[in-house]
C-alpha cells in the first residue's frame, strides 16, 4: 500500500455541488497538507495540519475546509464547487521539522473537474 | 515571504544531451531548498534537497544541484538525459522554522529520441 493514499483518484462533479477529497497515511507523520497544481502555478498551499488540533489556512483557502479526523487521515472539502476549482489535488504529509531523509511525501493526486 | 520562480516553462533536450533547469527564490535568510519531479500521472518525488554545508547536491536519477547564495538560485543539471526524465521538475524551498513548501511553477522536460 502506498504510505500516503487519496481518493479518489479521479471525479467529475456539477457547479454547486458538495464533495469531499481524502488522504489517508501510513508514515506516523504529525503534519498534513494540501495542495492544488493548476498548470504554469505549480503547486500552491490550501490548508495545513500540524497535528488533529492543530489547522491552518495556507495561500488559496477561500472555497474550501478541511478536517482532521485522526492523525492519519484529513480530508479536503469544496463546500459548493465551481468550475475554477477544476485541478489536480495533492495531499502531502511531513514529520516534524524538517528530516535530513527526505521532505514531503505526497499522494498520487485526486484530479478533479467541475463542469 | 518566501517565492520560486522556474523561468523556463518547457524545455526540450536531445536524448545523451546535458540539462540544466533554473531555478530562483526569495527568502530572507538561508532557505531549505527542494527539487522534485513528477512523471504524467504521477505524485511529486523528492530528487535532492539542500539543508546545509556542501553547495553542490547530488540527489537520485544522476541529478545534482548546486545552490549559490549570490545569485538566489539552486539549479538543476543532469549531465546526460534519458528518455525517462521527460517529466515536470518542480522547485520548492521551505523555511527553516516550519514545514511549509512554496513551489516554483514548473519546468516541463521533453526529451527527443
Amino acid at each position: 500500500d502506498a504510505d500516503v493514499t487519496q481518493t479518489p483518484r479521479n471525479r467529475i462533479t456539477k457547479t454547486g455541488k458538495r464533495i469531499m477529497l481524502e488522504c489517508s497515511q501510513t508514515k506516523g507523520h504529525d503534519r498534513m497538507y494540501w495542495y492544488r497544481q493548476d498548470p504554469g502555478l505549480g503547486l500552491r498551499l490550501i490548508y495545513y495540519s500540524f497535528d488533529v488540533k492543530d489547522i491552518n489556512k495556507g495561500e488559496i483557502s477561500d472555497g474550501y475546509s478541511v478536517s482532521r479526523q485522526a492523525q492519519a487521515k484529513f480530508s479536503l472539502s469544496l463546500e459548493s464547487a465551481i468550475p475554477n476549482q477544476t485541478a489536480l489535488y495533492f495531499c502531502a504529509t511531513s514529520d516534524y521539522g524538517w528530516s535530513q531523509d527526505y521532505g514531503y511525501t505526497f499522494g498520487s493526486g485526486t484530479r478533479l473537474t467541475v463542469v | 515571504a518566501q517565492s520560486v520562480t522556474q523561468p523556463d516553462i518547457h524545455i526540450t533536450v536531445s536524448e545523451g544531451a546535458s540539462l540544466e533547469l533554473r531555478c530562483n527564490y526569495s527568502y530572507g535568510a538561508t532557505p531549505y531548498l527542494f527539487w522534485y519531479v513528477q512523471s504524467p500521472g504521477q505524485g511529486l518525488q523528492l530528487l535532492l534537497k539542500y539543508f546545509s554545508g556542501d553547495t553542490l547536491v547530488q540527489g537520485i536519477k544522476g541529478f545534482e544541484a548546486e545552490f549559490k547564495r549570490s545569485q538566489s538560485s539552486f539549479n538543476l543539471r543532469k549531465p546526460s538525459v534519458h528518455w525517462s526524465d521527460a517529466a515536470e521538475y518542480f522547485c520548492a524551498v521551505g523555511a527553516p522554522a516550519g514545514n511549509k513548501l512554496t513551489f516554483g511553477g514548473g519546468t516541463r522536460v521533453l526529451v527527443k529520441p
